[in-house]
């Protein structure tokens, strides 16, 4: 069954500050892992990793894949009260044919205070 | 506001009830996807269509069953509801035919079952 594993599962940090979100996963057929931003309703796409891009970054934030130590991590730096939100990691794998499939974490619940 | 519009925006029903969920995509998006958000399972991907065809199973339940039509419109269904599938329903759209990529998510069906 495939799995993928978010750390920590909370973290409160202060304005200004940089953190670091990890997700690991256990997966078959990895095509590629995906981050998400939750604030009160909808998630928000953040960034896709493949093999072929392994690194991305937006403004403050960026986002590593670690292919050997199936991993990846979400940097944000200088952060913001507007950054506030959980930040959710997904994998998706190839099904077999024509299928695939998408496996979320349990997120990471970021509070930044002012 | 991501163009993608579900309706209704709270539902109360039964158990033993059946109730649709509606998705329109944002304009020039041919794929739909759906899932589920609760409290004990997090955020799980239930099915894909494309142009009307289905795309990509998940952890879609035999209860449930979901379409897409012509207008491009998608229709979510589910049915002999237990307590269990109150939740969170989203739905997503992107321009992709397969896989996840960036999609972009509407608002959410909030689905209580007493």
């Amino acid at each position: 069954e495939d799995k993928v594993v978010q750390s920590p599962l909370s973290l409160v940090v202060h304005e200004g500050d940089t953190v670091t979100l990890n997700c690991s996963y256990e997966v078959t057929n990895f095509r590629s892992l995906l981050w998400y931003k939750q604030e009160k309703k909808a998630p928000t796409f953040l960034f896709m990793l493949t093999s072929s891009g392994i690194e991305k970054k937006s403004g403050r934030l960026s986002s590593i894949l670690d292919k050997k130590e199936l991993s990846s991590i979400l940097n944000i730096t200088a952060t913001q009260t507007g950054d506030s939100a959980i930040y959710l990691c997904a994998v998706e794998a190839s099904g077999g044919g024509s299928n695939y499939k998408l496996t979320f974490g349990k997120g990471t619940l970021l509070t930044v205070n002012p | 506001d991501s163009g993608v519009t579900q309706t209704p925006k709270h539902l109360i029903t039964a158990t033993g009830q059946r109730v649709t969920l509606r998705c329109s995509p944002r304009s020039g998006d041919l794929s739909v996807y759906w899932y589920q958000q609760s409290l004990d399972q997090g955020l799980q991907f239930l099915i894909q269509y494309y142009n009307g065809e289905e795309r990509a199973k998940g952890n879609i339940l035999e209860r449930f069953s979901a379409q897409q039509f012509p207008d491009l419109h998608s229709e979510l269904n589910l049915s002999s509801l237990e307590l269990g599938d109150s939740a969170l329903y989203f739905c997503a759209s992107s321009p992709l035919p397969q896989g996840f990529g960036e999609a972009f998510f509407g608002q959410g069906t909030r689905l209580t079952v007493v």
